[in-house]
């Protein structure tokens, strides 16, 4: 099972709205609407930002958002803050009971 | 508030084995599936594998890198989560998480243990 793609860096400035994406194939992103976001800052554990490709767990704001088109997934950031600077990883159910995580993307606040 | 704490990580020589814990708390355990991922020194995150709830069948599932070296057992009495790690190689040097896995997204994460496999 390969990883997911996703690009090794986007960066934006304070205000705006980046989207890094997240492709798969056919066989896990495009089959299942079972796609996750994570947040992860240096040092620190990951925190789940979406799930199920555009709901948002208790506590996650709302400038967060994720969408699926086929085979690619997508995060998109509003108003990008900051505190937002991190690493962000992609996950999505594979079938027979497997997961399978994205490459990473570092997001960087200019 | 549920709570996962990881113990039990260390270094060891390749060919050796190590048990990690994962302390739970806050929530019902026995309810919840449970996953270990895992996250090689400044590389991404990787799914190691999954336990379901005794309800639910008690099954595991697993990575193909790992599967047939490691196994994860729980025991519901103790709120405890554990990996059994066999036939460790230099490649799964990494921090370990612990982490409730709920349909489409892993929910509340450790703060992870650190295995080291060298000689």
């Amino acid at each position: 099972q390969s990883a997911l793609t996703q690009p090794a860096s986007v960066s934006g400035s304070p205000g705006q709205s980046i989207t890094i994406s997240c492709t798969g194939t056919s066989s896990d992103v495009g089959s299942y609407n079972l796609v996750s976001w994570y947040q992860q800052h240096p040092g620190k554990a990951p925190k789940l930002m979406i799930y199920e490709v555009n709901k948002w767990p208790s506590g996650v704001s709302n400038r967060f958002s994720g969408s699926k088109s086929g085979n690619t997934a997508a995060l998109t950031i509003s108003g990008l803050q900051a505190e937002d600077e991190a690493d962000y990883y992609c996950c999505s159910y594979a079938g027979s009971s497997t997961y399978v995580f994205g490459t990473g993307t570092k997001v960087t606040v200019l | 508030e549920a709570q996962l704490v990881e113990s039990g990580g260390g270094l060891v020589k390749p060919g050796g084995s190590l048990r990690l814990s994962c302390a739970a708390s806050g929530f019902t355990f026995s309810n919840a599936w449970m996953s270990w991922v895992r996250q090689a020194p400044g590389k991404g995150l990787e799914w190691v594998g999954r336990i379901k709830s005794k309800s639910d069948g008690g099954t595991t599932d697993y990575a193909a890198p790992v599967k047939g070296r490691f196994t994860i057992s729980r025991d519901d009495s103790k709120n405890t989560l554990y990996l059994q790690m066999n036939s460790l190689r230099t490649e799964d040097t990494a921090v370990y998480y612990c982490t409730i896995t709920r349909p489409g997204g892993f929910d509340v994460w450790g703060q992870g243990t650190m295995v080291t496999v060298s000689s």
